[in-house]
Order: structure tokens, then sequence, then C-alpha cells
């Protein structure tokens, strides 16, 4: 399968701050990449997508692309304590989307 | 909107005995579907995808086995059952047009104990 990395953590943040997650990916013909949170027990949930090198802003969330250097990373500002979860990043070659092994997150009030 | 159902929520199962999980999506057609697993601590593992009925690609070869006997229907089987086979299993779909933001949605997961 395709590598996606992620540092497995637990970063822990205090409530307010920015949290910075990080991701990896082996394969350069990947064409989307996309942030999911996941609370334990449940299922995946999409927080954002992004396609071209750059910053993409949504809320609290941005997410940035640097296909040369094949890194994805999500910046959550204003932390808040309904943030604690796993975060995965996931990318897509194709009709595939592969994941990483996520990023645990709490937020500490 | 597109909505997608997955059954059982949870199963224990022995060593041994048969599988069998099933996924259906609503309010779309052609999708593409997925099955995943996540073990306990570990990230996604991608175990099938398919692009249309009874298309179905593998990722990982293993003892368990999926079909797609309808458009909007994905079924994840096993005939034996092993401790290996333990974890969260994700029924996924996404649009099968390419466009750049398509995204993958998931079901709300079962949980498979093997004892």
């Amino acid at each position: 399968q395709k590598e996606v990395e992620q540092n497995s953590g637990p970063l822990s943040v205090p409530e307010g701050a920015i949290a910075s997650l990080n991701c990896t990916y082996s394969d350069r013909g990947s064409q989307s990449f996309f942030w999911y949170r996941q609370y334990s027990g449940k299922s995946p949930e999409l927080i954002m997508f992004i396609y071209s090198n750059g910053d993409k802003e949504d809320g609290r969330f941005t997410a940035q692309l640097n296909k040369a250097s094949q890194y994805v990373s999500l910046l959550i500002r204003d932390s808040q304590p309904s943030d604690s979860a796993t975060y995965l990043c996931a990318v897509r070659t194709g009709n595939q989307f592969y994941f990483g092994t996520g990023t645990s997150l709490t937020v500490i009030p | 909107s597109q909505t997608i159902h997955q059954w059982p929520a949870t199963l224990v199962q022995p060593v041994g005995s048969p599988l069998s999980l099933e996924c259906t999506v609503e309010g779309t057609s052609n999708p593409n579907l997925y099955w995943y697993r996540q073990a306990a601590g570990r990230g996604l593992q991608l175990l099938f995808y398919s692009v249309g009925i009874g298309q179905i690609s593998s990722e990982v070869p293993q003892n368990l086995s999926a079909s797609r006997p309808q458009d909007r229907q994905f079924i994840l089987s096993s005939k034996k059952l092993l401790l290996s086979d333990s974890g969260f299993y994700l029924c996924a779909w996404s649009p099968i047009t390419g466009g750049s933001g398509n995204t993958i949605y998931f079901g709300e997961g079962s949980w498979l104990t093997v004892v």
C-alpha cells in the first residue's frame, strides 16, 4: 500500500493555542489530500481537503500542501477541548484512499 | 442527501466461524465502495474497493473476501475467522466522478471481536 506517515503523538496543547499536525506521503501521483477527525470508538469525519499547493482555510482549520516536499499539514487555531481526538491524514490516488495511522491530540482546558 | 448504513454494529465471533458484514448506500448511484479495517491503536487499512457491480479489487491478501451484488450494496465475508481479524471494520463510499475534491464518507463501523 502507499505510505502515509504521521507522528502518532500524543500531542497536547492548552486551550486557545494552535495545534499543528503533520503528514508525509510517498506517492507523487497522489491527487488529493484529506484530514479526518476520529473520536474514540467512532468512524472518521471529514474536516477538509486540499489538492493545490498552498494554504486552504475553513474556519479554525487551515490545511497546507507542499507537493514538492510531499507534505501536508493541518493547523487548528483557538483549540478547544472538543478538538481532542485522533486526526487522520489521507491521500487519494485514483480511486483509492490511503490513511496514516493518525495523531492523537489532547486539548487541555 | 447520501447516507451509508452498515451492520451489525458489534459482534463477537469464535475462531473458525464465518463472517458477514453488510453495507448499503442511499441517495447516489454508481458509488465507489470500500472496506477498511482498523486494528486497535492502528491506522485504517484498505482491504477492498469496488468501482462497480462484481468488480472487486483486493489490497491485502488474507482470509477475507468482498462482494458487490448490487450497485449500492457491499458485503465483507470470511469463511473462517482468525483471532487477527478482530478490529473495527468500516465501509465507505466516494463519488465515481473523478473530481479533485472527491472525498470518502464512512459508515458507523462494525466492531468485530474474535474469541
